[in-house]
């Protein structure tokens, strides 16, 4: 069972692109979040969303409750963004399940 | 800042022995979690704990155990390592339903 699936897996940008990372979801969910791991690194969380759109920096995430979509934006994409990007859903209780990353590399 | 900490970055161990993998926690969180990480699969919960002494499996719990005696500290312990839990073991708390704190994992290679 796969209840949550993320797009591209893959991505190679040139520094300034504005760049979109999708996950998609087939359960009902109370929140979404997304996540950042460099290599090597830890997990850190970048957004919780349970509905419309937030912003921080360069970054914005917004999800459709009713799609059951969610997208996560990069804008003037820089190689410090190089990193595995992870979306994770919350269903009832306090269960996270996770989509299997996008690895983004940005190329100056 | 929240803090999450783990025992080790990486070990190497011998099949059939017992490992400990030990995580603290510094903000008083009631819920901590066990996960682990392989190319392709994502993360996996292994355990989780909602309290003291309180545990519940999660989808991949065989071959785990995991121990919570004090509210900050959570030990995940293979009771027999197998090369098929050579992998990245990451540890996370967190509050009801709020962000998720991860430690910076442990590479675990069994040979």
């Amino acid at each position: 069972k796969n209840e949550v699936e993320q797009s591209p897996q893959n991505l190679t940008a040139q520094e300034g692109e504005f760049i979109t990372i999708n996950c998609s979801y087939s359960v009902g969910i109370s929140a979404l979040h997304w996540l950042q791991q460099h290599p090597g690194g830890g997990i850190v969380s970048l957004f919780m969303l349970s509905s419309g759109k937030k912003k921080h920096g360069r970054l914005i995430a917004t999800i459709n409750i009713q799609e059951k979509h969610s997208s996560l934006h990069i804008t003037a994409s820089h190689p410090r963004d190089s990193a595995v990007y992870i979306c994770a859903v919350v269903l009832t209780g306090n269960q996270f399940y996770f989509g299997t990353g996008t690895s983004l590399t940005v190329i100056p | 800042d929240v803090k999450v900490t783990q025992s080790s970055r990486y070990l190497v161990k011998r099949t059939g022995e017992k490992v400990f993998l030990e995580c603290v926690q510094d903000m008083d969180h009631e819920n901590m979690f066990w996960y682990r990480q392989d190319p392709g699969l994502g993360l996996r919960l292994i355990y989780f704990s909602y309290d003291v002494k309180m545990k519940e499996k999660g989808d991949i719990p065989e071959g785990y155990s995991v121990s919570r005696e004090k509210k900050e500290r959570f030990s995940l312990i293979l009771e027999s390592a197998s090369t098929n839990q050579t992998s990245m073991y990451l540890c996370a708390s967190n509050i009801l339903k709020g962000e998720q704190f991860f430690g910076p994992g442990t590479r675990l290679t069994v040979l």
